[in-house]
């Protein structure tokens, strides 16, 4: 079976560029979410969705970050305009919502994002 | 503010002995924990999970002990090998979804 696909895996921008990261989840798992990790730091949510819709994204950053899932399986998170700050590794991660709520999530590899 | 507090940022072990990570959280509300692996360049591989309702939860060479009073769980790696190196992250959630992670512990297993 197919892990969580991410990409790109690594990219450079400079800042006020736009970026977009993609994400294909695990086939049949309708519950995805879009994480940020900073350098010694955990992971930390920015949008989760059930199916298409977004039912978590009190931690995404609305005035640059915007995510979208079209027909609840791809998704794209995007960076607009990109700062310094932003520099991280982007994860995605999917769970099938029959395991205890969905708690179990499988990570893809996350992109890496440099802003110089 | 951290929910989930993982106080060692490192731990060094030797081939063969127990590994003992520990992990802390101040949340009452959450009722399910997990242990995830990273390697570097990689997305954290789920390794072991336990319910609120039990204390202990076995996997081959992995084992997590939870304390509920003490807010407190630990992950046991016996017997510990070089593969087990990478950092472990310790993530709780209330009611399922969304997962509050820990900074990790950096895992050195020496031959």
């Amino acid at each position: 079976e197919a892990g969580v696909v991410q990409s790109p895996r690594y990219k450079i921008i400079e800042k006020k560029q736009p970026v977009a990261f993609w994400c294909n989840p695990i086939s049949g798992h309708n519950t995805l979410y879009w994480y940020r990790q900073n350098l010694g730091q955990g992971p930390e949510l920015l949008i989760r969705y059930e199916n298409e819709e977004a039912v978590d994204d009190s931690q995404l950053p609305k005035d640059r970050f915007s995510a979208e899932r079209l027909k609840g399986v791809d998704s794209t998170l995007k960076i607009q305009p990109a700062e310094l700050g932003d520099s991280a590794v982007y994860l995605c991660a999917s769970s099938s919502s029959g395991t205890h709520g969905g708690a179990e999530q499988f990570f893809g590899p996350g992109t890496r994002l440099t802003v110089l | 503010d951290q929910q989930v507090k993982q106080n060692s940022p490192s731990l060094s072990v030797q081939e063969g002995r127990i590994s003992i990570l520990n992990c802390d959280y101040t949340n009452s509300m959450f009722d399910y924990f997990l242990w995830y692996k990273k390697y570097p360049a990689e997305g954290p591989t789920f390794l072991i999970s336990i319910s609120s309702i039990k204390d202990k939860n076995e996997d081959g060479r992995f084992t997590v002990f939870l304390n509920k009073s003490a807010k407190h769980l630990s992950l046991h790696i016996v017997p510990s090998q070089p593969g087990d190196s990478a950092v472990y992250f310790c993530a709780a959630s209330a009611s399922g979804y969304a997962l509050n992670f820990g900074k990790g512990t950096s895992l050195l297993v020496t031959p």
